[in-house]
């Protein structure tokens, strides 16, 4: 199975200040032939399914606000939220999409400073 | 809007079989290119993906659960279903269910639409 690895596991950021989390596969999720990176990123609130924010690495799923962006390729990737609003407090995933079974990171807290 | 609503027994007794149902409301399951995977929660926040069933039937299981885990899906009640047998409190979890997004390759995907999940526990 492909391994995805968050960092950090936790961070805390000021309102209106930017927050940015990593995430690195095991091997590279990069297809040649559709020049597409797959990878998605998602959002989880306190007793809530998780959310898909992104999906090939920066599209955003319609109706997420354009705060959240993603990038990176191959190996390493970013999910950057600029301009924090209190409303982002949660818990963010990353997922390929690669290869089966698809793998999850083991997540990020992100709260408030 | 699609929606989907996850039930099951909440107390399982370890070596027992633990049957899930997905209803899927404003969207048919039968819908071509869809998939409709179910997806677990642990305790600590880890997700694992165990698989996924097309409205034809076909599925797809993790490796590692493949010999507990079967699929099965219901067109005309618009509902599909887990069947995980020999449980252990290993297996205790949030199980959602979700529909695949179509933006995966290789039998992978990621997923637009989940249920609010079903808690099990899995103890004596």
């Amino acid at each position: 199975d492909i391994m995805m690895t968050q960092s950090p596991d936790s961070l805390a950021v000021s309102l209106g200040e930017r927050a940015t989390i990593y995430c690195k596969s095991s091997q590279s999720i990069f297809y040649t032939s559709t020049s597409k990176d797959y990878l998605a990123w998602y959002q989880q609130k306190p007793g809530q399914p998780p959310k898909l924010l992104i999906y090939w690495a920066s599209t955003r799923e319609s109706g997420v606000p354009d705060r959240f962006s993603g990038s990176g390729s191959g190996t390493d990737f970013t999910l950057t939220i600029t301009s924090l609003q209190a409303e982002d407090v949660a818990l963010y995933y990353c997922q390929q999409t690669y290869l089966s079974p698809g793998t999850f990171g083991q997540g990020t807290r992100l709260d408030i400073k | 809007q699609v929606r989907l609503q996850e039930s099951g027994p909440g107390l399982v007794k370890p070596s027992q079989t633990l049957c899930l149902t997905c209803s899927v409301s404003g969207g048919s399951i039968s819908s071509a290119g869809y998939s409709w995977s179910w997806i677990r929660q642990f305790p600590g926040g880890g997700l694992e993906w165990l698989g996924n069933i097309y409205y034809s039937g076909t599925t797809n299981y993790r490796p590692s659960l493949m010999s507990r885990l079967s699929f099965s899906v219901d067109t005309s009640k618009n509902q599909f279903f887990l069947n995980l047998t020999s449980v252990t409190a290993a297996d205790t979890a949030v199980y959602y269910c979700a529909r695949g997004s179509g933006y995966g390759i290789w039998g992978s995907d990621n997923f637009g639409f989940w249920g609010q999940g079903t808690r099990i526990t899995v103890s004596s």
